[in-house]
């Protein structure tokens, strides 16, 4: 089944500590993004990587950083998460062009 | 960037009925989207349309892109299409997809 595969689905974190959240599509997609949703703010891009070795800002990319060593995984690291990184997380992907994008599950993360 | 109105902002109906949602865009755009957020949360896919019309069982869709707009129909609704509706657009050379603040549908048995 062609998917978008975020893990962990839940995750509650303490302050200061680093955590990755991983992204996985079996599509073969060249473009993966990050999105973050808060109620009131709605859904805003954080990161994107249009292939391998190639990824830029997206609206809100402070205290998040990703890699795309690979086309298939595209992880989203916190470094040092603060409570105001506490959000639903969703990983999407698409193949530039004609069918739209394909999100993940989301993941739900807390920083207490 | 683009701006993406969409209304109603909540719609309450009774089993059965028929509704409307309308999603309203600022720019021309090479992508549209309709998903619904079910109550776990999860983006589900609805149609990809930028332009034409596309029916999916009970649910159906257009686009009018030379006036920027899109409606989503749904039709004999069920309990189970409560949720909220997002409207999602794409400019030309945008990277990212811009969300309305979608459209809360509660539907009652």
């Amino acid at each position: 089944e062609a998917q978008v595969t975020q893990n962990p689905r839940y995750l509650i974190t303490v302050t200061g500590k680093k955590l990755t959240v991983t992204c996985s599509q079996n599509m073969n997609h060249e473009y993966m993004s990050w999105y973050r949703q808060d109620p009131g703010l709605g859904l805003r891009q954080i990161y994107y990587s249009m292939n391998v070795e190639v990824t830029d800002k997206g609206d809100v990319p402070e205290g998040y950083k990703v890699s795309r060593k690979e086309k298939r995984n595209f992880p989203l690291i916190l470094e040092s998460p603060s409570p105001n990184q506490t959000s639903l997380y969703f990983c999407a992907s698409s193949n530039t062009g004609n069918y739209g994008y394909t999100f993940g599950s989301g993941t739900r993360l807390t920083v207490v | 960037g683009i701006q993406v109105e969409q209304s109603p902002p909540d719609l309450i109906l009774q089993e059965g009925a028929n509704s409307t949602l309308r999603c309203n865009f600022s720019d021309s755009v090479n992508n549209l989207q309709w998903f619904h957020q079910n109550p776990w949360g999860q983006l589900i896919n609805l149609f990809y349309i930028p332009s034409g019309t596309k029916q999916n069982g009970r649910l159906s869709a257009t686009t009018v892109a030379t006036e920027r707009y899109s409606l989503l129909y749904i039709s004999s609704s069920q309990t189970t299409d409560s949720g909220v509706y997002f409207c999602a657009v794409e400019g030309w050379g945008d990277y990212k997809l811009s969300f309305g603040a979608g459209t809360t549908v509660t539907v009652r048995a």
